[in-house]
């Protein structure tokens, strides 16, 4: 079956500095891959996904993803981060063998320290 | 993008009881989902419904525990019957959206139900 893994449950990051979300993925064929975003008290918001093309896919609010094949990884970042960025982040993939359902991750808060 | 409402936005309730969500899409879509986010943990798919057909539920979700109707194709509502505080969680209703040549999905803003 179709997965992704976010190895990180928390991560720490000093407010203006580089932000890195990890997220690996396990699928066969091509992968379908998205990252979400759930701020406090309000639903899942779409940031950027992947279905082919560049590798380097942007997204809302300055995030990017980079597509790597060769380490089955689909990190999310950012140059600079923000202290509003402090929020939940979701990966998932579409699952092709259950009627493309999405499958998340077990998320990674975000923590921006002023 | 698809703009989804739920409600009620949050609720508390008494164990045994049963809760109706329901969910509003601004337009017409196919297929409607419904996830459960248990304190701490991801989403969950508990169910797709079918605007017309029985909903189709995922392992460990039962018709009886969680009925969903799908009266129409911008409506659908999850009742969380007779419940227990592990059914504390919050909801939500997310849809498919045609973008380009994929679809996109898109979700609500969440049920938050206490059960006490």
């Amino acid at each position: 079956a179709q997965s992704v893994a976010q190895p990180e449950d928390q991560v720490n990051v000093a407010e203006g500095n580089p932000l890195t979300v990890k997220c690996t993925y396990s699928v066969s064929g091509n992968p379908y891959l998205f990252w979400y975003v759930q701020y406090p008290n309000r639903g899942l918001q779409f940031l950027l996904k992947y279905i082919t093309g560049d590798n380097l896919v942007k997204g809302s609010y300055g995030f990017e993803a980079e597509f790597n094949k060769s380490q089955t990884s689909f990190h999310l970042k950012k140059p600079s981060a923000l202290v509003s960025d402090s929020a939940l982040y979701f990966c998932a993939v579409r699952d092709s063998n259950r009627d493309d359902k999405i499958i998340f991750g077990k998320g990674t808060r975000l923590h921006i320290l002023p | 993008s698809a703009v989804i409402s739920q409600k009620p936005s949050r609720d508390i309730c008494q164990r045994g009881t049963s809760l109706t969500i329901q969910c509003q899409v601004d337009s017409q879509v196919t297929m409607m989902f419904w996830y459960r986010q248990q304190p701490g943990q991801s989403l969950t798919l508990i169910a797709t419904a079918n605007q017309g057909s029985e909903a189709t539920y995922e392992s460990g979700f039962v018709i009886d525990k969680f009925p969903i109707s799908r009266p129409n194709l911008t409506f659908s509502t999850l009742t969380v019957s007779n419940m227990s505080p592990e059914d504390s969680s919050i909801y939500l209703c997310s849809v498919d959206r045609t973008s380009g040549s994929y679809n996109e999905q898109f979700f609500g803003p969440g049920t938050r139900l206490t059960v006490l």
